[in-house]
C-alpha cells in the first residue's frame, strides 16, 4: 500500500491563481480530512469528508473548496490563493470517524503564495 | 468546543536522560481519545501513542509513556533515555470517541531538542 499520497510536494502561487493539491489513499480508508499547519499554530483542520458525496467544514474552511466523488481522492481546491494561505497542508484518512481509527497523514504540501 | 493547550513552546534533553512534555485539554464529554504525534525535520505525523479516556492505566510504548489524569484534565508523554532520534517537534491531540462529526483538535506543538 502506499498510503496517502500528495501532490504536489512544493508549490508557489501568485496571488489570484487557483490550484488544486490533490490526495489520494489506496487503504479504502471512509474519513479523510484536510490540515493546514502554521508556525506556532498547530494543525487546524480545514474541510473533512466522511464518505463519497459527503463534506463537511473544519475550523478554518475559508477560501477553500472540496469535494468527494470517490473513496480513494479527496482534493483541495483554492480558487483564488491569498498570502495567508501560504502553509503547509496536510490530508489524512481514517478507516471511520471517531478516536478509535488511527489517522494516517500524507506527507503534506508546502505552499507559497507570494 | 474542544481545546488542546501545550504551553511549552520549546524543551530540550540530555541523550539517554527523561523528558517529559505537557499537555492539558478542555471537554465536555466523557469518552475521548488522546493521542501524542511527532513530527520530524521530515514534516512526517507520526503517531507516538494513543490513550482511550475509559482507561485508567496509562498507555506505554517502549521509551514512551503518558500519565493521563483524566480528572486534571491532563496528559504528558514521558520520553525515558531519550535519543537523538527524538529530536522532533511533538503534538497533544485529541478527538471524540466516535461519530460522524469527530475532528482531531491539535495543540501548537512543542519543539524537544536533545543535547549529545
Amino acid at each position: 500500500n502506499a498510503g496517502v499520497t500528495q501532490t504536489p510536494k512544493f508549490q508557489v502561487l501568485k496571488t489570484g491563481q487557483s490550484m488544486t493539491l490533490q490526495c489520494a489513499q489506496d487503504m479504502n480508508h471512509e474519513y479523510m480530512s484536510w490540515y493546514r499547519q502554521d508556525p506556532g499554530m498547530g494543525l487546524r483542520l480545514i474541510h473533512y469528508s466522511v464518505g463519497a458525496g459527503i463534506t463537511d467544514q473544519g475550523e478554518v474552511p475559508n477560501g477553500y473548496n472540496v469535494s468527494r466523488s470517490t473513496t480513494e481522492d479527496f482534493p483541495l481546491r483554492l480558487l483564488s490563493a491569498a498570502p495567508s494561505q501560504t502553509s503547509v497542508y496536510f490530508c489524512a484518512s481514517s478507516y471511520g470517524a471517531g478516536g478509535l481509527y488511527e489517522q494516517y497523514f500524507g506527507p503534506g504540501t508546502r505552499l507559497t503564495v507570494t | 468546543a474542544q481545546t488542546v493547550t501545550q504551553s511549552q513552546p520549546e524543551m530540550s534533553v540530555q541523550e539517554a536522560e527523561t523528558v517529559t512534555l505537557s499537555c492539558t485539554y478542555d471537554t465536555s464529554e466523557s469518552d475521548y481519545y488522546l493521542f501524542w504525534y511527532k513530527q520530524p525535520p521530515s514534516r512526517q505525523m507520526i503517531l507516538v501513542i494513543r490513550q482511550e479516556a475509559y482507561k485508567q492505566q496509562n498507555a506505554t510504548e517502549n521509551r514512551f509513556s503518558v500519565n493521563f489524569q483524566k480528572a486534571a484534565k491532563s496528559f504528558s508523554l514521558k520520553i525515558s533515555d531519550s535519543q537523538l532520534g527524538d529530536a522532533a517537534m511533538y503534538f497533544c491531540a485529541y478527538r471524540t470517541y466516535t461519530g460522524a462529526n469527530s475532528k482531531l483538535t491539535f495543540g501548537k506543538g512543542i519543539t524537544l531538542s536533545v543535547r549529545p
